[in-house]
């Protein structure tokens, strides 16, 4: 069974400009979640879709957006990049009928902000 | 506000010397705590899920164990290859993940 895939694994763009980072879930999981590492600050949850409606968020600025898709399949997005926004990106993905399903994680997307 | 703290930040071992990852947490009706592993440049890989104080799980040289206020991975005897840094995370109420910082653990041959 293929995991989560992320593309793409690695982005460099300049402060102001926008990004959308794409993730594929595993195969009959409709529950994908994205959340933010960076040494300081290690995990942070962004946000979680669930059958195409958002069904958590965490304490990120309106710059951070999310979708998903029918098939499951979720991007984010990043308006207005800053410099604190370089960060590895990581997406999961779970069956999401339970609230405690295991969530299995994608290789990320390296954002570097210059 | 659910929270994680894991100690030690880092730790160095000899291969074959065994020792143990702490996990402390605060949450609001604990669902589920979650044990993962991660290697440099890749995503979280999972280890294990304990629902309730009292519970253990097993794979190879790991055994993760809980407490009401805290949680151990226990590495029994470990190989250069386990050398990764290990996250730990709870889920309650409010059913997100909170991940604490891990603790990055280093296995000398």
């Amino acid at each position: 069974k293929a995991g989560v895939t992320q593309t793409p694994r690695y982005l460099i763009k300049t402060r102001g400009q926008q990004v959308t980072l794409s993730c594929s879930p595993i195969s009959g999981h409709r529950s994908v979640s994205w959340y933010q590492q960076t040494p300081g600050q290690g995990l942070q949850f962004l946000f979680e879709y669930f059958s195409e409606t958002q069904r958590n968020k965490g304490n990120f600025p309106g710059r951070f957006s999310g979708r998903q898709f029918s098939n499951s399949r979720s991007e984010m997005n990043v308006s207005t990049l800053e410099l604190g926004d370089s960060a590895l990106y990581l997406c999961a993905s779970s069956l999401g009928g339970a609230s405690t399903d295991t969530q299995y994680f994608g290789p990320g997307t390296r954002l570097t902000v210059l | 506000e659910d929270q994680v703290t894991q100690s030690p930040e880092a730790l160095r071992l000899q291969e074959g010397e065994s020792s143990s990852l702490n996990c402390s947490y605060t949450v609001s009706g604990l669902r589920g705590l979650f044990w993962y592993r991660q290697d440099p440049g890749k995503g979280p890989e999972f280890l294990f899920t304990l629902y309730s104080a009292g519970e253990e799980k097993e794979k190879e040289r790991l055994k993760a164990t809980l407490t009401k206020k805290e949680s151990f991975l226990h590495i029994t005897a470990p190989k250069p290859e386990d050398s990764a840094t290990y996250l730990c995370a709870v889920q309650g109420d409010y059913s997100t993940l909170t991940f604490g910082k891990g603790t990055m653990l280093l296995v000398s041959p």
